[in-house]
């Protein structure tokens, strides 16, 4: 399979511990993506790559919320003392960066926090 | 979704046409979108638009925009059960870095046989 992967694809965690989720793209997209998506809602932008530099960054993230993409492949998005408010699906993202200039996006399944 | 508004829910008979509609308040929008979110899965791009364009049309989905209503649509002909999902706008800004999309809540399509 060379879609977007995620891992893990469920997670539960108790109020003020921390969570990493991992995101491997389709291999020859040099740019990768995060959203957040709450229950009932569309996706949000929390960030973006575009190979291992991190060009842009949403409001949303907080100063809780690091991501990463040390080598240009795959991508880190750590939750640092998670609250319940931070309970939704992670999405993750990639394409290139000039997909026949339409924007495409592929996306991987998601990750589900939930924080009890 | 920085103004960009849809209905929730649509139900539609097997093999009739489906028609989901979406508007957006910012004219800057360059490219619109709709993505098709199914139970476990993750977003696909079903079509998108460029905003020079009034409509495009491929194979069941036509896609309709009027710039000036600041209106999308959607048009799934001959809508089969496997239709059922959640389908969302999405556009993106002038000037912004194509895949900052801006998403609809989404529209519940059901298609019942």
């Amino acid at each position: 399979d060379t879609g977007v992967s995620q891992d893990p694809r469920h997670k539960i965690t108790k109020r003020g511990q921390n969570v990493t989720f991992r995101c491997d793209p389709i291999s020859e997209h040099n740019r990768l993506y995060w959203y957040r998506q709450t229950l009932g809602q569309g996706p949000e932008f929390l960030t973006y790559f575009q190979n291992e530099a991190q060009l842009e960054k949403s409001r949303l993230l907080s100063d809780r919320f690091s991501a990463e993409r040390p080598k240009g492949s795959f991508s880190t998005l750590e939750i640092q003392r998670t609250e319940q408010g931070d309970s939704a699906m992670y999405l993750c993202a990639s394409s290139l960066a000039h997909q026949r200039n339409t924007g495409e996006l592929f996306f991987g399944e998601g990750s589900r926090l939930t924080v009890l | 979704g920085e103004d960009v508004e849809q209905s929730l829910f649509l139900s539609v008979r097997e093999g009739d046409s489906s028609v989901i509609n979406c508007t957006y308040t910012d004219s800057s929008s360059t490219y619109l979108y709709w993505y098709k979110q199914e139970p476990g899965a993750g977003l696909q791009l079903l079509t998108y638009i460029f905003s020079n364009m009034d409509m495009k049309q491929d194979q069941r989905l036509t896609v309709l925009l009027n710039k000036k209503d600041k209106h999308l649509s959607l048009r799934i002909a001959d809508t089969q059960t496997g239709d059922s999902a959640i389908y969302f706008c999405a556009r993106v800004d002038r000037g912004s870095t194509l895949g900052r999309l801006y998403f609809g809540r989404g529209t519940q399509l059901t298609v019942w046989p």
